[in-house]
């Protein structure tokens, strides 16, 4: 069964903060990473993906992947009230269709 | 560009009555298309895929079926919902393995 895993949360930052979202993979096959942001009663929204090893930056967002561990990173730079929402990971492996994890909760309090 | 339109955004039905979501994409040929459901406070569960006219793939048995009548266009049916069918209903697409999934608005079911 592949898996992907992600702490349930809240986690709970101040305005302004770096915020760190974490999500484990199971399978070592696992090609591509996604990351969307859901607000409360919406659908999904891509934020990111990536594909290789490292870093991929976007505006406030940093991905990070190191496949070696099996895991990927979010961090959300100078964390903004607006930024509260529920934080999907996904991941293809081999071809398959893509796998959720069940989302961390971010609070930004201002 | 590419869009997703889904609908209704809303919907309350009885028990026992039939279901038509209805999902359709535009900018884009040969999409592959699916149907996810999100419980509340639960996952996304995928219900059927498809990545082509008529070919519908389920991954979970349900009373619920999925059909591809256009390129384009992914319909969810129930011939009679159970209590348990509520939900948030979401299509999405794609343009193949390792590219990601664009989601639709979302339809919200109560079943009464």
């Amino acid at each position: 069964q592949k898996e992907v895993e992600q702490n349930s949360g809240p986690l709970s930052v101040p305005e302004g903060a770096i915020a760190s979202l974490n999500c484990t993979y199971s399978d070592r096959g696992s090609q591509s990473f996604f990351w969307y942001r859901q607000y409360s009663g919406k659908s999904p929204e891509l934020i990111m993906f990536i594909y290789s090893n490292g870093d991929k930056e976007d505006g406030r967002f940093t991905a990070q992947l190191n496949k070696a561990s099996q895991y990927v990173s979010l961090l959300i730079r100078d964390s903004q009230p607006s930024d509260s929402a529920t934080y999907l990971c996904a991941s293809y492996s081999g071809y398959s269709t893509l796998t959720f994890g069940k989302g961390t909760m971010l609070l930004v309090s201002p | 560009s590419q869009t997703i339109h889904q609908w209704p955004a809303t919907l309350v039905q009885p028990v026992g009555s039939p279901l038509s979501l209805e999902c359709t994409v535009e900018g884009t040929s040969n999409p592959n298309l699916y149907w996810y459901r999100q419980a509340a406070g639960r996952g996304l569960q995928l219900l059927f895929y498809s990545v082509g006219i008529g070919q519908i793939s389920s991954e979970v048995p349900q009373n619920l079926s999925a059909s591809r009548p256009q390129d384009r266009q992914f319909i969810l049916s129930s011939k009679k919902l159970l209590l348990s069918d509520s939900g948030f209903y979401l299509c999405a697409w794609n343009g193949g393995h390792n590219s990601p999934l664009h989601f639709g608005n979302g339809t919200r079911l109560t079943v009464t």
